[in-house]
């Protein structure tokens, strides 16, 4: 079956820091492959996805992409700030079940 | 304009009693679903609906009861309340086969049962 398996938390940093949370996936077939963020008290929002191999998604100066090779998913933001203080999911759709699979969540927490 | 929204935001109710929840997107998806999200942030699917039919059915007591009365809505029925059913349980939706498909979230309903 599908999944996704990303690093666990809770990360901490510092304003402007580089962040990086591995993701990787088990899937059978193309799968399309997402982020979603999740802010204190709030649902889940599209982030960025990819549909295919070496797709890179980017939003909000986040950017993953999608390296079948390695079956990696990996979101990198190069400076981070207070408001990107989150939870950051990654998701698989194999577009054959309406099912999207979630990793476990990360928390991020950057400090001023 | 609010695309998936859910009702109520809080819920805190004592064991035993039954509970709804409401859900409505206005998105013009198909497909609509409920996820549960315990207390490490874990999200566990479910149900699913495609146009009105039940596609996704979790291992999940029977105590929940999804209900879709047209694409636009899915409400979730829970009796007989237990402890453990408290979480927080969102609403989705998405146009569903489609490769690449986003789900929108709503907001979540936080249950607590005491």
């Amino acid at each position: 079956g599908n999944s996704v398996t990303q690093m666990e938390g809770p990360v901490t940093l510092s304003e402007e820091a580089f962040l990086t949370i591995n993701c990787t996936y088990t899937a059978t077939g193309y799968p399309s492959l997402f982020w979603y963020v999740q802010y204190p008290g709030e649902g889940l929002q599209l982030l960025l996805k990819a549909t295919k191999a070496d797709d890179k998604g980017s939003n909000k100066g986040f950017e993953a992409t999608y390296r079948k090779e390695t079956t990696s998913f990996h979101l990198e933001k190069g400076s981070v700030q207070v408001s990107d203080s989150a939870v950051y999911f990654c998701a698989l759709s194999d577009g054959n079940d309406y099912k999207l699979s979630f990793g476990a969540g990360t928390t991020v927490t950057v400090r001023a | 304009d609010t695309a998936v929204s859910q009702t109520p935001k809080y819920l805190v109710t004592q064991m035993g009693n039954d509970k709804s929840i409401k859900c409505e997107q206005n998105l013009g998806h198909d497909t609509m679903y409920w996820y549960k999200q315990d207390s490490k942030k874990f999200l566990k699917i479910m149900f699913s609906y495609n146009n009105k039919e039940l596609i996704i059915n979790e291992t999940v007591p029977n105590r929940f009861s999804p209900k879709s009365p047209d694409k636009a809505h899915l409400n979730l029925h829970i009796n007989s309340l237990e402890l453990g059913d408290s979480a927080v349980y969102f609403c989705a939706s998405s146009q569903g086969g489609l490769p690449g498909s986003p789900l929108h979230f709503g907001n979540g309903t936080r249950l607590t049962v005491t």
